[in-house]
């Protein structure tokens, strides 16, 4: 069936230093892919996404591009703040009602 | 505001007390979904809802019911709660899946 995995947490990074989450998927066909970030206390927000082969999703500095070859959309930050810190959820849609989550990966950022 | 509202926000129950968490949403979205975060396991989906009296079940149904009777509600009935239902508890809506969803704030229950 279908599965996402990405890297396990928590990471903890300095300002402003570079981020790169990993996140692979499993599916039948071309899910949709997100990644969702959840603020302590909060609800999952929407980042970014994309919904075919090459789309690049951005939002807030983030970026993640679709690679249908090594079925990867590894979230990446050239500049980490402090208020970035949170946990990301890669995520994949193939039916776009059934949704499959990774595990989620814990960010700290120190100043 | 576009949102996913969702009550209550903390909620302790005792095993065997049946209870109800409540979902709106006021975006005139057509899916509706229900899933539980555990702490190294994610996000769980438990029932989703492609429109008004369509319901199935997810990964993880058993122990619970969901109905979708009007558009905008979709609540999520705990009949018989147990303590391995203790978690927290998110529903999230869409115009289509495709889109990605929009959650609520989450429900953290706690069954003893």
């Amino acid at each position: 069936g279908d599965s996402v995995t990405q890297m396990e947490g928590p990471v903890t990074l300095s300002e402003e230093a570079f981020l790169t989450i990993n996140c692979t998927y499993t599916a039948t066909g071309y899910p949709s892919l997100f990644w969702y970030v959840q603020y302590p206390g909060e609800g999952l927000q929407l980042l970014l996404k994309a919904t075919k082969a090459d789309d690049k999703g951005s939002n807030k500095g983030f970026e993640a591009t679709y690679r249908k070859e090594t079925t990867s959309f590894h979230l990446e930050k050239g500049s980490v703040q402090v208020s970035d810190s949170a946990v990301y959820f890669c995520a994949s849609s193939r039916a776009g009602n059934q949704f499959y989550f990774g595990t989620g990966t814990s960010l700290t950022v120190i100043p | 505001e576009a949102q996913v509202t969702q009550n209550p926000r903390y909620l302790i129950t005792v095993t065997g007390k049946k209870l109800t968490v409540t979902c709106s949403q006021n975006m005139n979205h057509e899916y509706m979904s229900w899933y539980r975060q555990d702490p190294g396991l994610g996000l769980r989906q438990i029932y989703y809802s492609m429109n008004v009296e369509v319901t199935d079940k997810g990964d993880v149904p058993e122990g619970y019911k969901v109905s979708r009777k009007e558009k905008r509600n979709f609540p999520l009935i705990l009949e018989s709660p147990s303590p391995n239902q203790t978690s927290l508890y998110f529903c999230a809506s869409s115009f289509s899946g495709a889109y990605g969803y929009t959650f609520g704030s989450g429900t953290r229950l706690t069954v003893v």
